[in-house]
């Protein structure tokens, strides 16, 4: 059965520094998600994605995150100067149509 | 926006028993509802969900049941086993295809023998 795959597993960054958190959805799919999790917390959602645009992002996606399809299977997520709040698991996740299926997940440790 | 509550927060149950976990939304808009396992570290694995045009659904021990109405739905675990230990999280989603999950606070579940 195919799944949501991320990479890294785990990302360890210093304070400020820039990170890119890689997603391939489920090949079919065309409507592609990143959520986050702080450790012991509920999953919040980030930023929706389709057809090479963002259709909904949430408070928490501002200026400093910004997301990309560069090739037909990746979906990205960059921070471009990580924060200490920024650290959680960051999963992508991807729909054909309501149900979304959700990666492994990339663990963000920032120091 | 969009609000789920959950409840309980943790839930401790002997094995072979029944556990419920209930959920309530405040957007009357929402028309899709989920349930989620998440084991340790792992990643949230859908296990059911329900449609708003139907009241209930079930797979084998696990059902939910949906009251539009009132706004709240619930899981229903049957003759619970040790590997059903996990946190579970309700969500809701919004009308159009792209729209996001708005998750509950998660129940801890832990089966015991």
């Amino acid at each position: 059965e195919p799944e949501v795959t991320q990479t890294p597993s785990h990302q360890v960054t210093q304070m400020g520094q820039e990170v890119i958190l890689r997603c391939v959805p489920i090949s079919n799919h065309l409507y592609f998600y990143w959520y986050r999790q702080i450790l012991g917390q509920k999953v919040e959602f980030l930023v929706s994605f389709y057809n090479n645009e963002i259709s909904e992002k949430s408070e928490i996606f501002d200026d400093q995150f910004s997301v990309e399809r560069p090739d037909g299977s990746n979906f990205t997520l960059k921070i471009r100067s990580t924060k200490l709040e920024d650290s959680a698991m960051y999963f992508c996740a991807s729909s054909e149509w309501d149900t979304q299926y959700f990666g492994p997940g990339t663990r963000l440790t920032v120091l | 926006g969009e609000n789920v509550e959950q409840h309980p927060s943790t839930l401790s149950v002997q094995e072979g028993d029944s556990a419920v976990i209930k959920c309530t939304y405040s957007d009357s808009a929402s028309n899709y509802f989920p349930w989620y396992k998440q084991e340790l570290g792992k990643r949230p694995q859908l296990i059911i969900d329900i449609r708003s045009n139907v009241g209930e659904k079930k797979d084998q021990r696990i059902a939910v049941t949906l009251n539009k109405t009132a706004k709240h739905f619930s899981l229903h675990i049957t003759e619970t086993q040790p590997e059903d230990s996990a946190v579970y999280f309700c969500a809701a989603k919004g009308t159009g295809t792209a729209s996001k999950l708005t998750f509950g606070t998660g129940t801890r579940l832990q089966v015991t023998l």
